[in-house]
């Protein structure tokens, strides 16, 4: 399967802590994004990290990406409460031709909860 | 100014009925898509359309149709409901379909629960 792992399942912090989840995959990718869902609501999207790239940053996320190895990691520094939600990594993968399928595949997402 | 909507957003029904759902966007996007999230949250896509063109038709039963009347339009019927069929569907929609950089907007959710 193609499907991106998250681990943990779940992450429970206090607020002011660091939160790090952890995206793992199978086949090659053109890029790799991350997705939050709060409860009842619809994905919004987060960031967006290609395959050439390293790091990328956007406010207090950080995600990084490891072709090698197949997997990437966001963090949120300085956690509020407003950031419990479920967090998703989705890739789109290429094919044989080494050209990128239309479809976005999801993983099974880590539940975060902030405590206030 | 709901960029992704779709409707209803709860759905309870009997187990043999036919129910639809719609979607419209009002992003300009040309790509919609449906995706399927079970009780573990994992999200499947099952169709996606370009221009009204099925572009992605994953493994999913006949009973499932989707119907794009227009590029901003892509509702999903469902025939002969089943117990299984108990999920949130998502409708979503992005500016085009491969390529890099395309992220995707998605709809609130469509809760179906089948009794």
């Amino acid at each position: 399967s193609q499907q991106g792992e998250e681990d943990p399942q779940a992450l429970s912090i206090q607020e002011g802590e660091n939160a790090t989840m952890n995206c793992s995959y199978k086949t090659s990718i053109n890029n790799l994004q991350w997705y939050r869902q709060n409860s009842g609501r619809g994905l919004v999207h987060l960031i967006l990290i290609r395959s050439n790239e390293r790091e990328k940053h956007s406010g207090r996320l950080r995600v990084t990406l490891d072709t090698s190895k197949k997997s990437s990691s966001l963090l949120i520094t300085a956690s509020r409460a407003a950031d419990t939600a479920s967090y998703f990594c989705a890739t789109r993968h290429l094919n044989a031709g080494g050209t990128s399928y239309g479809k976005l595949t999801f993983g099974q997402g880590t539940i975060l909860t902030v405590h206030p | 100014d709901t960029a992704v909507s779709q409707t209803p957003k709860y759905l309870v029904t009997q187990m043999g009925n036919d129910k639809s759902i719609k979607c419209e966007q009002n992003l300009g996007h040309d790509t919609m898509y449906w995706y399927k999230q079970d009780s573990k949250k994992f999200l499947k896509i099952m169709f996606s359309y370009n221009n009204k063109e099925l572009i992605i038709n994953e493994t999913v039963p006949n009973r499932f149709s989707p119907k794009s009347p227009d590029k901003a339009h892509l509702n999903l019927h469902i025939n002969s409901l089943e117990l299984g069929d108990s999920a949130v569907y998502f409708c979503a929609s992005s500016p085009l379909p491969a390529g890099s950089g395309n992220t995707i907007y998605f709809g609130e959710g469509s809760w179906l629960t089948v009794v």
